[in-house]
């Protein structure tokens, strides 16, 4: 069964302080994995999409990486702000195109002062 | 840029009721989508479309319609609203199936 599986499934940090989100998947065959992040009350917006070839990608503070023999992959954020205080939510795609996606749960992150 | 608007924002329904959630792009995309969002889950896809005229089913599809009679527009149809349809509607496009775009969101409460 495709599954996308995330933790944790909520973290609290200090402003300032980094934090790793993790995100392990079953989908197969896979074609991509893409990180999004809502805030409360919005719809998700796109972060990164990391393909099969692609290890690591930067978006400013947001560096995602990617292992596809192990099926996971992780989204570091640097320097939190309290701006960043938001779900992150982990996609798998199984095929290229317009198949459907497979969301994980995603990960609550509140950054405090 | 509007990009994915969707109406209305907050809606709550009688059981049995019937309404249509409207979804417009402006991006000139091919791909189009509905989700829900419930508590605590990951999005599940209800319908999907990849060009005017065409639609499909998701993972999720009982209890809902859709039809794509232009580019721009993708409006979802509950026919008769069950309590198990509360939740949040996520209306999206994407060029090529790659980055996707979402709207807002819908919160429908069904009572």
């Amino acid at each position: 069964k495709n599954q996308v599986e995330q933790s944790p499934q909520s973290l609290i940090i200090l402003e300032g302080k980094n934090c790793t989100l993790q995100c392990n998947y079953t989908v197969s065959p896979f074609s991509n994995l893409r990180w999004y992040k809502q805030d409360t009350g919005r719809g998700p917006v796109s972060l990164t999409i990391m393909t099969f070839s692609e290890n690591t990608k930067s978006n400013g503070r947001y560096t995602a990486t990617l292992d596809a023999d192990t099926k996971q992959s992780s989204l570091h954020i640097t320097a939190s702000q309290l701006s960043d205080s938001a779900s992150y939510i982990c996609v798998v795609s199984g095929n290229s195109g317009n198949t459907p996606l497979v969301f994980g749960k995603g990960t609550r992150l509140s950054v405090i002062a | 840029n509007a990009g994915v608007t969707q109406t209305p924002k907050f809606r709550i329904l009688k059981i049995g009721q019937s309404m249509t959630l409207q979804c417009t792009q402006d991006m000139n995309h091919n791909y189009m989508y509905w989700y829900r969002q419930d508590p605590g889950m990951g999005l599940k896809l209800i319908y999907y479309s990849v060009g005017a005229g065409i639609t499909d089913k998701g993972e999720v599809p009982n209890g809902y319609n859709v039809s794509r009679s232009t580019t721009e527009d993708f409006p979802l149809r509950l026919e008769l609203a069950a309590p198990s349809q509360t939740s949040v509607y996520f209306c999206a496009s994407s060029y090529n199936g790659n980055t996707i775009y979402f709207g807002e969101g819908s919160w429908l409460t069904v009572v």
